[in-house]
């Protein structure tokens, strides 16, 4: 069974300053890897796909990496600024269902 | 235009009740998805549906029975309401089921709250 974990769970970062968020997981038979993003009261917003056959993707100041053998997905965030604050899942893709980390919740202050 | 709608957004009910929360999807996808996010944020698959047929079904109390009417709408109606349903409850779609290369797209939640 599929085990997701984010660290840290919470982070708080002056804005600027680049950041790491964390992922790890416990079954490397996977498809692919997603970073969501949640906005309080909202829904998931999907950041980035990872295939399974890939090691990172990137979009704009997003660049997230995928290592299958170490069990490990790294969201790397640079400059950031205060709308970047919100929760980042990551999320592993089996045949049919995502299984979802508890997420790191960032705070990004002006 | 929103791609996946829930209704209602908000939901207050007592216990023992029975509730519904719909879905709708405009995507012109094939799955579709309910998943709970309980008070500690962890987001579970509680159904899967793919055109119209249940395909995933995890361990969920059969007080709680998705409707899929078309493949666009999928339903989840919840009997006899307990404490412990109180959660956050959200709808994806995606266009097929698998294998896995699918990008979820989820509506905005439905936080139900039992007292």
């Amino acid at each position: 069974k599929q085990e997701v974990t984010q660290i840290p769970a919470a982070l708080s970062v002056p804005e600027g300053e680049n950041l790491v968020l964390n992922c790890s997981f416990t079954d490397s038979a996977i498809y692919n890897l997603q970073w969501f993003r949640q906005d309080p009261g909202k829904g998931l917003t999907s950041l980035l796909l990872i295939q399974s056959s890939q090691r990172e993707q990137t979009s704009g100041r997003l660049n997230a990496s995928l290592d299958k053998s170490s069990g490990r997905s790294t969201l790397y965030i640079a400059a950031s600024q205060p709308g970047d604050s919100a929760t980042y899942l990551c999320a592993l893709s089996g045949y049919s269902t995502l299984t979802f980390g508890k997420g790191t919740m960032l705070l990004v202050s002006p | 235009d929103t791609a996946v709608s829930q209704t209602p957004k908000y939901l207050v009910t007592q216990m023992g009740n029975d509730k519904s929360i719909k879905c709708e999807q405009n995507l012109g996808h094939d799955t579709m998805y309910w998943y709970k996010q309980d008070s500690k944020k962890f987001l579970k698959i509680m159904f899967s549906y793919n055109n119209k047929e249940l395909i995933i079904n995890e361990t969920v109390p059969n007080r709680f029975s998705p409707k899929s009417p078309d493949k666009a709408h999928l339903n989840l109606h919840i009997n006899s309401l307990e404490l412990g349903d109180s959660a956050v409850y959200f709808c994806a779609s995606s266009q097929s089921d698998g294998p896995g290369a699918n990008v979820l797209t989820f509506g905005a939640g439905s936080r139900l709250t039992v007292l």
